[in-house]
């Protein structure tokens, strides 16, 4: 049930941009992405709720193609501010209506060098 | 209060001895998770709670992990007879019920079993 993540690291000069997948074997019914930075809890960046949607705010934006049941995030012109860990989390329906179980991926470590 | 609470924030505990974390969810979220983070892995779904209600325990490790929820708010994971591979940071988050909600984590408590 765990989403898979790749790559499951990257390194970055500052400025470059990145790209971080997330597959599924079972079927989406969304995909949250958060980021941890070391020693903090994760923080929410964004929700992806229908098949081909696509979000974003600043330079991170992330889509979601719920027929392959996948999605991606893609940091542009990365910044310091950018590293940390980042996770996916695939939402699976789960009994109760509105009751959600969400399983994250096993991350990605983003390093933003100067 | 304003965000999730956790506590204790750190518990070093004898190995065979029993533990108890609590958490605080946000006020008015009937969603509440319990995840685990082994150092530098990600983050292992452990159950999750609608209301005061577990649809799905089949994350906990062994029958020695236990959750309950009270009032539909306050949670508690027990470990019993801890072992030293139960030493991890354990997150609790919170969220509204509906599908595409998304979660609030608390700092985590950090057990060290000795």
């Amino acid at each position: 049930q765990q989403p898979v993540q790749s790559p499951q690291a990257v390194i970055l000069r500052e400025g470059e941009d990145a790209v971080i997948n997330c597959s599924s074997s079972k079927a989406l019914y969304s995909v949250h992405w958060y980021r941890q930075k070391h020693g903090e809890a994760p923080i929410f960046l964004m929700i992806l709720l229908k098949g081909g949607e696509q979000k974003g705010h600043d330079k991170i934006s992330a889509s979601f193609n719920e027929k392959k049941q996948q999605s991606s995030l893609y940091l542009t012109a990365s910044q310091l501010s950018y590293s940390g860990t980042y996770f996916c989390g695939t939402e699976i329906k789960h009994g109760i209506q509105g009751a959600q179980k969400l399983v994250f991926g096993q991350g990605t470590r983003l390093t933003i060098n100067p | 209060g304003a965000g999730v609470s956790q506590s204790p924030s750190n518990k070093v505990t004898e190995k065979g001895k029993d533990v108890e974390l609590r958490c605080d969810p946000i006020s008015g979220h009937t969603a509440l998770y319990w995840y685990r983070q082994s150092l530098g892995q990600g983050l292992e779904f452990l159950i999750y709670f609608q209301g005061n209600s577990a649809p799905d325990k089949s994350g906990l490790p062994s029958d020695r992990f236990s959750a309950e929820r009270t009032g539909g708010s306050v949670s508690t994971l027990t470990i019993q007879r801890t072992q030293q591979e139960d030493s991890a940071v354990y997150l609790c988050a919170s969220s509204l019920p509906d599908r595409g909600e998304k979660l609030f984590f608390g700092s985590g408590t950090q057990l060290s079993v000795l």
